[in-house]
């Protein structure tokens, strides 16, 4: 079986510049997660969907970052306009209901 | 506000040998998940093991185990001959049954030495 997807795996930019990271849960998951890795924060939770609705964006540091699940197979993260403090690996996971939570391969992103 | 507490930055252990990773976390909730999830240089997060709260018996799966002590709000982890495989980062992990809010640890960079 697939596991989550992610696009892109690397992502370089400058700054003002809008990014957009991609996810495909695995399919039949009802649970979607988006969280960032930093060294100084380490693994944070920044939004969660159930059944494509957002639950939980208290995570979400500011308005410049978005979130949108438009239906059960894809989500999108986005950021504009982009800094360089958004530096940092960006997953994305799914889950069957409150379960185990399985990750993607991430996406590094670098922000000039 | 849960926390989760990995007291070991670094840890080292020789190839066939074994290894115990210690985390421990704070909670008033009864009901709950705990996770090991391994991270290697590739960055992926894979899941290492799962323990719910109301089972007493400790996971196990190969040769990873776990040492559950609920009252102590322990969850420490044992790697029983070590494989150069097993280096990584590795991220204890605390989730409430009644959502899905998962907090991490600041995780434990285990090298296995050949």
């Amino acid at each position: 079986d697939a596991g989550v997807i992610q696009s892109p795996r690397h992502e370089v930019t400058e700054m003002g510049q809008e990014v957009t990271l991609r996810c495909k849960p695995i399919s039949g998951h009802d649970y979607l997660f988006w969280y960032r890795q930093t060294m100084m924060r380490g693994l944070e939770l920044l939004i969660y969907f159930n059944n494509n609705v957002p639950i939980d964006d208290s995570g979400m540091p500011e308005d410049r970052f978005s979130a949108k699940m438009p239906n059960a197979s894809f989500s999108t993260l986005k950021i504009q306009p982009s800094e360089p403090r958004d530096s940092a690996v960006y997953f994305c996971a799914s889950s069957f209901s409150i379960e185990t939570q399985y990750f993607g391969p991430g996406t590094r992103l670098l922000v000039l | 506000a849960q926390t989760v507490t990995q007291s070991q930055p670094e840890m080292s252990v020789q190839e066939a040998e074994t290894v115990t990773l210690s985390c421990t976390y704070d909670t008033s909730e009864n009901n709950y998940y705990l996770f090991w999830y391994k991270q290697p240089p590739s960055r992926q997060m894979i899941l290492v093991i799962r323990q719910e709260a109301y089972k007493q018996q400790n996971a196990t799966e190969n040769r990873f185990s776990v040492n559950f002590q609920k009252a102590a709000k322990s969850f420490s982890l044992k790697i029983s001959d070590s494989q150069l495989g097993d280096t990584a980062m590795y991220f204890c992990a605390f989730m409430k049954r009644r959502n899905n809010d998962m907090r991490f640890g600041a995780g434990t960079r285990l090298t296995v030495k050949p």
